[in-house]
């Protein structure tokens, strides 16, 4: 009950095209979805995050579409470009132990030219 | 300059032996965090502090041990008991225990020899 699902595993997307990567989660608590970006090497920086009373949220190319009734949420890159190859993690956390951040597997996106 | 740091970058060890590495912050953050990451299964939590002088075991703690004497600092000891230690290591940080982002450093790399 503790998991976040992640897919796809890898993701090639050619250059202005959307990035799609989806999310699924089982607890009903949790209240705080981020999204990071990690590029090789580095560690993950926050890129954009949605709490549950909102469907979706927007910042810049990343947009995130927020399901509740589903416990589903996924990011799309609008506009993708070779600069946002990395791997992406979404993950989960609960106001009641923010300690506690769950991370889904990720998702290695390249984007080609 | 604000952030996390962590050295070395890359650390080899042989087996059987001990080794330390090292996460300092100047965020003025309470809450400091050390994950695991391996290919393809998202970030792990071994130990998290919420205050000086006080830390608590994550989902992998075993093989592990940590202490928090500084604000500023939280150094990860890999013991010879930790059994597959070879991995990505990962120190974050956040302003306080309820505080639901977490700022990562850029990693350590252990490879056991």
């Amino acid at each position: 009950q503790q998991q976040v699902k992640q897919s796809p595993q890898s993701l090639i997307v050619q250059k202005g095209g959307i990035s799609i990567i989806n999310c699924a989660y089982e607890n009903t608590a949790f209240d705080y979805f981020p999204w990071y970006q990690q590029f090789p090497g580095k560690g993950p920086a926050l890129l954009i995050a949605i709490r549950p009373d909102v469907s979706e949220k927007k910042e810049g190319r990343f947009t995130i579409s927020f399901n509740k009734s589903a416990k589903q949420f996924s990011l799309h890159i609008m506009d993708s470009q070779p600069g946002d190859s990395a791997t992406y993690f979404c993950a989960a956390s609960m106001k009641t132990s923010y300690d506690k951040v769950i991370f889904g597997p990720g998702t290695s996106l390249s984007v080609i030219p | 300059d604000g952030g996390i740091t962590q050295s070395p970058k890359y650390l080899f060890r042989k087996e059987g032996q001990n080794v330390t590495l090292s996460c300092e912050q100047n965020l003025n953050h309470d809450a400091m965090y050390w994950y695991r990451q391996d290919p393809g299964q998202g970030l792990r939590l071994i130990y998290y502090s919420q205050i000086v002088n006080d830390f608590q075991k994550g989902d992998i703690a075993e093989g592990y041990s940590v202490s928090r004497e500084k604000k500023e600092s939280f150094p990860l000891t890999v013991t010879s008991a930790q059994k597959n230690p070879t991995a990505f290591y990962l120190c974050a940080s956040a302003q306080g225990p309820r505080t639901d982002t977490q700022y990562f450093g850029p990693g350590t790399r252990l490879t056991v020899l």
